[in-house]
């Protein structure tokens, strides 16, 4: 089975900081997606950015960039330049290849991340 | 124009009653999910629907029953409310045709008290 670990349950970072939060994923697919979500405190789901297994340049969207290392199997999730706007929890998320087929996907969440930014 | 909507936005209730959650996206796509919010923050898929198909059922109690009239509707029904039910309830769509499979949209949530 699909297993997203976020170890991190709550990070402290400094307006203008860069910040770095932590994901592993365990799977035997060699076919999978991975994602990045913002939970602010409003509760709304934002989608941040998208990494597939088989992409071989690290994603980047704006100020947030994901740290890919397959044998590592992890995802890192980096914000550039925090910002006070930034303060939400961060989920992790993968996405099952095998079920697309069917035309449906399925994420599997980590935990989630607290990150507040300090002024 | 919100792109997946959910009615209502919070749901109080007693336990043992039957409520429902509708949701609706303007998307255009195929696919729709139910996921769930714990008050751990821990979110689980529940169901999803392509194109008013049932495709992913996961071990949700029956109690749980989700409908999809149209591509662009789904709605969850949850008869005899327990307790354990109380959580955010999140819809989301997606457009799964092979090759273009992207990211969820979610709605804003549903959150579901049970007195």
């Amino acid at each position: 089975a699909q297993k997203i670990t976020q170890t991190q349950p709550g990070m402290f970072v400094q307006e203008k900081e860069a910040v770095t939060l932590d994901c592993t994923y365990d799977t035997s697919d060699q076919s999978y997606g991975l994602f990045w979500y913002k939970q602010p405190s409003s509760g709304e789901m934002i989608f941040l950015i998208y990494q597939g297994s088989y992409d071989e340049q690290n994603a980047t969207e704006g100020r947030y960039s994901l740290n890919f290392q397959k044998a590592r199997k992890s995802a890192n999730l980096v914000i550039s330049a925090s910002q006070l706007g930034d303060s939400a929890m961060y989920f992790c998320a993968m996405r099952d290849a095998l079920i697309i087929i069917q035309g449906a996907q399925k994420l599997v969440f980590g935990q989630g991340t607290r990150l507040t930014i300090n002024p | 124009d919100t792109a997946v909507s959910q009615t209502p936005k919070y749901l109080v209730t007693q336990m043992g009653n039957d409520k429902s959650i509708k949701c609706e996206q303007n998307l255009g796509h195929d696919t729709m999910y139910w996921y769930k919010q714990d008050s751990k923050k821990f979110l689980k898929i529940m169901f999803s629907y392509n194109n008013k198909e049932l495709i992913i059922n996961e071990t949700v109690p029956n109690r749980f029953s989700p409908k999809s009239p149209d591509k662009a509707h789904l709605n969850l029904h949850i008869n005899s409310l327990e307790l354990g039910d109380s959580a955010v309830y999140f819809c989301a769509s997606s457009q799964d045709e092979l090759p273009n499979v992207g990211e969820l949209f979610f709605g804003e949530g549903s959150r579901l008290t049970v007195l």
